[in-house]
């Protein structure tokens, strides 16, 4: 069974700062890796997907990056603000199924 | 938006009684999925369907059946709802390997 990890659980940062958000997973061998945002009370918003022939994906201050062979991936945002406050959940696509992360609580202090 | 919504958006019901939550797409994905989120666990798969009638279990399936007679309904029944039923439910589709979510539906067993 495929396990997905997290760390950290939470993180608080000051405006305007770069960081890195870390997701782990046990099998190799996915079909893609997914970011997502999840707002309180919420539904999740994707953010990128990253097929598992690719290295990386941007979307404006998001970068996500896919490393197979080491079991990671992780969520960079540039210039952090205070809109980026949200839980982030990554989850990778094997088989027929997807497995979730538990999330990183961001807050982004002004 | 993948045209998802979900109802009822919240409901209390008292243990024992049945519960169906109704997921519908406008777009007519063939993969649809039902998750629970609960505190420390992330999402959870617990049912999947792959087309009308094909149907197959998540990680937490016990308690729970599910039917999808049409491409754009996946119902999710409790037939006898007990309190470690109560959760966030949240209903997603797959279009081209990545998911997208529903609002959910906050569900609570007394």
């Amino acid at each position: 069974k495929q396990e997905v990890t997290q760390i950290p659980a939470a993180l608080s940062v000051p405006e305007g700062e770069n960081l890195v958000l870390n997701c782990s997973f046990t099998d190799s061998a996915i079909y893609n890796l997914q970011w997502f945002r999840q707002d309180p009370g919420k539904g999740l918003t994707s953010l990128l997907l990253i097929q598992s022939s690719q290295r990386e994906q941007t979307s404006g201050r998001l970068n996500a990056s896919l490393d197979k062979s080491s079991g990671r991936s992780t969520l960079y945002i540039a210039a952090s603000q205070p809109g980026d406050s949200a839980t982030y959940l990554c989850a990778d696509h094997t088989g027929n199924q997807f497995y979730f992360g538990t999330g990183t609580s961001l807050t982004v202090i002004p | 938006d993948a045209g998802i919504t979900q109802s009822p958006r919240h409901k209390v019901t008292e243990t024992g009684t049945p519960v169906t939550l109704r997921c519908h797409q406008t777009e007519n994905h063939r993969y649809m999925y039902w998750y629970r989120q609960d505190p420390g666990h992330g999402l959870r798969l617990i049912h999947y369907s792959y087309g009308v009638k094909d149907t197959d279990k998540g990680e937490v399936s016990d308690g729970y059946s599910v039917s999808r007679s049409k491409t754009e309904d996946f119902l999710l029944t409790l037939e006898s709802a007990t309190s470690s039923q109560t959760s966030v439910y949240f209903c997603a589709i797959s279009a081209g390997n990545e998911q997208f979510f529903g609002p959910g539906t906050r569900l609570t067993v007394l």
